[in-house]
């Protein structure tokens, strides 16, 4: 079974400091895809990053980064420098390889961000 | 420009009918899935269907019920049978089954009344 675990249920940052999401994933598939999403009040998933279970290189991407660990099954996610426009509940999710394309989602981290 | 819609919006049922939400892609994606959030739970899939005339139920598919007629349309009925239908539903469409990612729609806010 896929499990996906985000034990944050909220952060609370004053703009332009650092937050950092974590994730940590269960499968037992060799091989997998790891994503971010972004929702904010609006409602609709905003893609942020995909990640397959073989390319363990870490990115960075504007303000976004992402550091995947096979090793303790983590997949956690920085913003620098938050602003007001980054509140939003951020969902970590898993695509197993034998999963028919289905996601299984974390329960979400809501980041609020004050000026 | 190519997306998914989802539509209404926002959707008010009585006790005891059944409605339908609307889910049209034409984005030529295959894979279509149905998306159930209530507050603090993420997001738990309700069915999928890989292609037209084939669909698979999800980890919550009682009391609901699909279609896949055409390969661009998805529609999701929450019957009467669903104790507890007041969330928000998102649908989401995929290439090659989510190996490449996912698209979804604005999603639906369906409270019972």
């Amino acid at each position: 079974a896929q499990k996906v675990t985000q034990a944050q249920t909220e952060i609370s940052v004053v703009e332009k400091e650092d937050v950092t999401l974590d994730c940590v994933y269960e499968t037992r598939d060799t091989t997998y895809y790891l994503f971010w999403y972004k929702q904010p009040p609006s409602g609709e998933l905003v893609f942020l990053i995909r990640r397959n279970s073989f390319d363990e290189q870490n990115e960075i991407s504007g303000r976004y980064s992402w550091n995947f660990q096979k090793s303790t099954s983590s997949f956690n996610f920085t913003i620098t420098a938050s602003q007001v426009v980054d509140s939003a509940v951020y969902f970590c999710a898993l695509r197993a390889t034998d999963s028919w394309g289905k996601l299984q989602f974390g329960a979400g981290t809501q980041v609020v961000v004050t000026p | 420009d190519g997306g998914i819609t989802q539509s209404p919006k926002y959707l008010f049922r009585k006790e005891g009918q059944n409605v339908t939400l609307s889910c049209e892609q034409n984005l030529n994606h295959d894979a279509m899935y149905w998306y159930r959030q209530d507050p603090g739970q993420g997001l738990r899939l309700i069915y999928y269907s890989q292609i037209v005339n084939d669909f698979q139920k999800g980890d919550i598919a009682e009391g609901y019920s699909v279609s896949r007629e055409k390969k661009e349309s998805f529609p999701l009925t929450v019957t009467s049978a669903q104790k507890n239908p007041t969330a928000f539903y998102l649908c989401a469409s995929s290439i090659n089954r989510g190996r490449v990612g996912y698209t979804f729609g604005s999603g639906t806010r369906l409270t019972v009344v």
